[in-house]
This record gives structure tokens, sequence and C-alpha cells, in this order.
């Protein structure tokens, strides 16, 4: 069975902290994504990796970075957590084939900044 | 700017009833829409993926429809049980890798 796996399901951050979400998939896909999920709006894409050490900034990469060390894991960092990222944050191992792409979830962080 | 809109945002359906909703999306560079089940503390799943115009997929009691020409899915679900709440999501996959999501419908049956 593919596996993407969330380090965290909850956290609750300060506001001015560094903090580091990180994902993990057992599939050996190239292609990873971090997007985050808030009400009414459909998943948004923060940044994605086609390789190691290769990063892309999605639409809303804005206070975000992240770190592709190795294949299987994807790190998004928030340099300096702030209220307005408060969100539901989803990595995805994404498979492409044929033309089209399939995305496996991890289970999500709820990420809480006070 | 492509936009890919579901409605309705949220809907709540009694229990053995049959229900449906839609995924819009762009018509032009066309390569696949996706539906995913996302249950609450689960990550989402894939339900289905249609490449054609015209496609219909089923799994058990859960349906969808494609018409690439006018840019719409539909998505059914025959006699609607609990364990049906999640929110639906629907992603575009244009001519490059990526997807672009709905907002999703969160369904709620009540029983």
């Amino acid at each position: 069975d593919v596996k993407v796996t969330q380090s965290s399901r909850y956290l609750v951050k300060r506001t001015g902290e560094k903090v580091f979400l990180e994902c993990v998939q057992d599939m050996d896909h190239e292609n990873m994504f971090w997007y985050r999920q808030d009400p009414g709006l459909g998943l948004r894409l923060i940044y994605f990796s086609y390789d190691v050490k290769m990063k892309e900034k999605g639409d809303i990469p804005e206070g975000y970075s992240v770190s592709r060390e190795k294949k299987e894991r994807f790190s998004l960092i928030l340099e300096s957590a702030s209220t307005n990222q408060t969100s539901m944050y989803l990595c995805a191992s994404i498979l492409e084939s044929g033309g089209w792409t399939e995305a496996f979830f991890g289970q999500g962080t709820r990420l809480t900044v006070v | 700017i492509l936009n890919v809109e579901q409605s309705p945002q949220s809907l709540h359906v009694q229990e053995g009833d049959s229900t449906n909703f839609t995924c819009s999306f762009p018509s032009s560079n066309f390569y696949a829409l996706h539906w995913y089940r996302w249950e609450t503390a689960k990550s989402p799943e894939a339900l289905f993926v249609m490449t054609l115009n015209g496609d219909e997929k089923k799994k058990g009691r859960i349906s969808a429809t494609l018409n690439t020409k006018e840019g719409y899915s539909y998505l059914y679900i025959k006699g609607s049980q609990p364990e049906d709440s999640a929110t639906y999501l629907c992603a575009f996959g244009g001519s490059n890798y990526q997807l672009i999501w709905g907002a999703g419908t969160k369904l709620i049956i009540k029983p």
C-alpha cells in the first residue's frame, strides 16, 4: 500500500516560531507537493519538488520554504510563523502516468499559530 | 487563471436518499478530471480519474460522469449512507503535471 506520512496531526505554535512540517513517502515518487487548505478554498499549492534538491514555488510560497535532501522526504518550513498561516497542511506524493497525475496524500497537519 | 468550481459548498442529505454535486473546470488543455474523497481525520483518497469526454465511472453506490466539451463533471451517490459523509474534492489535470483543485463539497448524511 502506498503511504505518505506527515510528522504531526496537530500542532500549536507561537507567532514568530520557526516551524517544520515533515512528509515522508515510501513510493519512490519523484514529485512531492505541499498544499494548504482553508475553508471555502481549494487546495492551494505552496511549493513542489521534482527531485532531490529541486524545488519550485507554487501559488502561495510567501512565508514558506522547503527542503528536499532525500527523495522520500519533503519538508515545509515556516520561517517565522504568523497567525495567517493557521491552516490545514497537506503533503502529496504525485505519480505521473500517461500524461496525467494521481496524488497520494498524507493525513494532514492542522497547524494553529497563536 | 485556471479555476475549478464545485457546487454546492455543503450538502445535508437524509440517509437513504440519493444525491449529486458538480465540478466545473476549464474546457481547454484538458488531460484528466479527478475525484477524491476526504473523510475527517483521514487522508484524501482517489475515487475516480476520467480522461475522455463521456466517461462514466462507478464504484459501488458512487458514480461520476464527465463532459469535457462543456467543462463539468457530476458525482452521484445512490442511497446515501453515514459512511459517505466526507468532503468530495475534484481536481483538473491540464497539459502540465499540476492539479488544480476545487474547494470541495462537504456532504453530511443525516441518519
